[in-house]
């Protein structure tokens, strides 16, 4: 069984930018997470996306933004970059997402000049 | 109330040795306390995980200790190896989907 698959697994922007990160879950799975790590922060939830529909915000501001698709896959994306969104961001995928062990992508390394 | 605080930040540990790792939470609320794993250039991987119902989980070499009232929970590795040098992340939860996690805790295990 394909794992959590993230792409792409590293990005280059720069400030003002927008970009998508792209997040395909185990096959089956239709709960889909987003967390940030950073050094200073550790790992952040960002929100969560079960059967399409938002159901879980984390404290991240309106650039940060996601949507889940009718196969589960998942895409963020956050606009008019900043330096401090430079960050690995994490998928992780669940059956229903409630209480039960998460699977996580290997993430996407983003850097923001 | 939503923090998860974990202690200590980095470990050095002799191989066969045990790990000890720390987290205390405030909200009464979390019901489920998993345990990830994190290895450089990987996402987390659950390790283990208890519900407050119980006081103690074993798997493996992997323990953890749980007490309800001090509102703390603790992760032990015992006979350490160096393959267990890894980054380690306390978790708590009360709703699906949303992890709080620890600040991670850098394993080393020295042969």
């Amino acid at each position: 069984k394909a794992g959590v698959t993230q792409t792409p697994r590293y990005l280059i922007k720069t400030r003002g930018q927008q970009v998508t990160l792209s997040c395909s879950p185990i096959s089956g799975h239709r709960s889909v997470s987003w967390y940030q790590q950073t050094p200073g922060q550790g790992l952040q939830f960002l929100f969560e996306y079960f059967s399409e529909t938002q159901r879980n915000k984390g404290n991240f501001p309106g650039r940060f933004s996601g949507r889940q698709f009718s196969n589960s896959r998942s895409e963020m994306n956050v606009s008019t970059l900043e330096l401090g969104d430079s960050a690995l961001y994490l998928c992780a995928s669940s059956f229903h997402g409630q209480n039960e062990k998460l699977f996580f992508g290997s993430g996407t390394q983003l850097s923001v000049l | 109330q939503q923090q998860v605080k974990q202690s200590p930040q980095s470990l050095i540990v002799q191989k066969g040795g045990i790990s000890i790792i720390n987290c205390a939470y405030e909200n009464t609320a979390f019901d489920y306390f998993p345990w990830y794993q994190q290895f450089p250039g990987k996402g987390p991987a659950l390790l283990i995980a208890i519900r407050p119902d119980v006081s103690e989980k074993k798997e493996g070499r992997f323990t953890i200790s749980f007490n309800k009232s001090a509102k703390q929970f603790s992760l032990h590795i015992m006979d350490s190896q160096p393959g267990d040098s890894a980054t380690y992340f306390c978790a708590a939860s009360n709703q699906g989907g949303k992890l709080i996690f620890g600040q991670g805790t850098e394993l080393s295990v020295k042969p």
